[in-house]
């Protein structure tokens, strides 16, 4: 079966701009769970969707947001860029709640704010 | 809130010595889980661990999980190359509020 697609893999943005990430997640996974990884903070979570509600957040400021589609594929938005918010976005799809199963990451997006 | 803490923070071997991490939490886990991400890759699922002193195996990999399911450990006998990466234990508390909480990982470096 397919496993966790993330859009795009790479991305450049200048500090002020907003960027807008996609994950599309396993067949069959309801729960999209959105993760930070840095290398000095390791693995941040952003927050969880299930079935198109938000069921739990991070410590992360306003300027982080997402949603989910009723056909399970999430998007999250960054606004106003800035220079730490360069990492890599893990998105990550679960079976259960909260990655009770077990999570299957995507390949991640690369986001490099200059 | 709940935090995983997880030692070393690195761990460099020769081939086939045996290397061990560790993981502890500040509250009782449910379950713990394990993941394992490769340079330039993504933390890939290795296993989950919920009873009360679980141990598991798979190949050279042996998970424990602590009596009182405060913490846990992965032990890899006779390292490879193949086992570079960055090891996680991830834990959760249950409840209603089930979320799993990340330790900062241990970075594995093997020289052949």
């Amino acid at each position: 079966k397919a496993g966790v697609t993330q859009t795009p893999r790479y991305l450049i943005k200048t500090r002020g701009q907003q960027v807008t990430l996609s994950c599309s997640p396993i067949s069959g996974h309801r729960s999209v769970s959105w993760y930070q990884q840095t290398p000095g903070q390791g693995l941040q979570f952003l927050f969880e969707y299930f079935s198109e509600t938000q069921r739990n957040k991070g410590n992360f400021p306003g300027r982080f947001s997402g949603r989910q589609f009723s056909n399970s594929r999430s998007e999250m938005n960054v606004s106003t860029l800035e220079l730490g918010d360069s990492a890599l976005y893990l998105c990550a799809s679960s079976l259960g709640i909260g990655g009770e199963y077990g999570y299957t990451f995507g390949s991640g997006t690369r986001l490099t704010v200059v | 809130g709940q935090q995983v803490m997880q030692i070393p923070q690195y761990q460099h071997v020769q081939e086939g010595e045996d290397f061990t991490t560790y993981c502890n939490s500040s509250t009782t886990l449910s379950n713990i889980q394990w993941y394992k991400q490769r340079p330039g890759g993504h933390p890939v699922f290795l296993i989950q661990l919920v009873k009360s002193g679980e141990v598991k195996k798979q190949k050279r990999l042996t998970f424990q999980f602590g009596e009182a399911k405060k913490n846990s450990s992965l032990h890899i006998t006779a390292t490879q190359t193949t086992d570079v990466g960055t090891y996680f234990c991830a834990g959760c508390s249950g409840g209603s509020n089930y979320k799993l909480t990340f330790g900062k990982g241990t970075l594995l470096t093997v020289n052949p």
